[in-house]
């Protein structure tokens, strides 16, 4: 079955360092996602990306973060400097096609970052 | 932005018991997702809702979509340790453009 692979599992950083995760979606899926999720809440999307484009980044905070898929397909999230703050799980999620809030979204399994 | 609401924030019972749990905006949605969690692993589409008053059913658990596209519920019959994770209600923002996801419900069965 078809998956969506996220590495690393685990990363463990000091503030002030970059760190890099990678996503490789489901073949032929369009869209693809990064989301960030605290410890205890729910998922909040960090950037959305149709093909190689990106569809909405309203909420990535762009003086650290940086996100890119090049080729429109395996996609780059990276983060530099670290902070505190930004521990968290990172998952990247794909979709066949954006089509409004009908398309089912496959979550990898996702990155834990832990920033000391 | 439209937030999502869910209730209750943890919830442990004993297995076989019955229990609701609840996704509530004062936002009207045009359609609801919801989705488990795992510990440790990305969540995973349970059902998606559209039409207001709409039923789904899914084995043991049934969905329900509010009148008004407001709210939505999650019901299991006779809960099994392997329902325990964390359930997540999601929807499309005002924009059509994202999801939005609201905070969980973690479910803790107990054999």
């Amino acid at each position: 079955e078809a998956e969506v692979a996220q590495s690393p599992r685990y990363k463990i950083t000091e503030k002030s360092q970059a760190v890099a995760f990678w996503c490789d979606p489901i073949s032929g899926h369009a869209t693809l996602y990064w989301y960030r999720q605290i410890l205890g809440q729910g998922p909040e999307l960090l950037v959305q990306f149709q093909d190689e484009s990106v569809v909405d980044d309203s909420q990535l905070p762009k003086d650290r973060f940086s996100a890119e898929r090049l080729k429109g397909v395996d996609s780059t999230l990276k983060i530099q400097p670290a902070e505190l703050g930004d521990s968290a799980m990172y998952l990247c999620a794909s979709s066949l096609e954006w089509q409004g809030g009908y398309n089912e979204q496959f979550f990898g399994p996702g990155t834990r970052l832990t920033v000391l | 932005t439209q937030l999502l609401e869910q209730s209750p924030q943890f919830l442990s019972i004993q297995e076989g018991e019955n229990l609701t749990v609840y996704c509530n905006s004062s936002s009207v949605f045009s359609s609801l997702q919801w989705y488990r969690q795992e510990p440790g692993e990305g969540p995973v589409l349970l059902v998606t809702v559209v039409t207001g008053g709409e039923v789904k059913k899914l084995k043991r658990l049934t969905f329900q979509f509010g009148d008004a596209r407001k709210d939505s519920s999650l019901h299991i019959t006779a809960a099994q340790p392997g329902d325990t994770g964390l359930y997540l209600c999601a929807g499309p923002d005002n924009y059509g453009q994202n999801f939005v996801f609201g905070p969980g419900t973690r479910l803790s069965v107990l054999p």
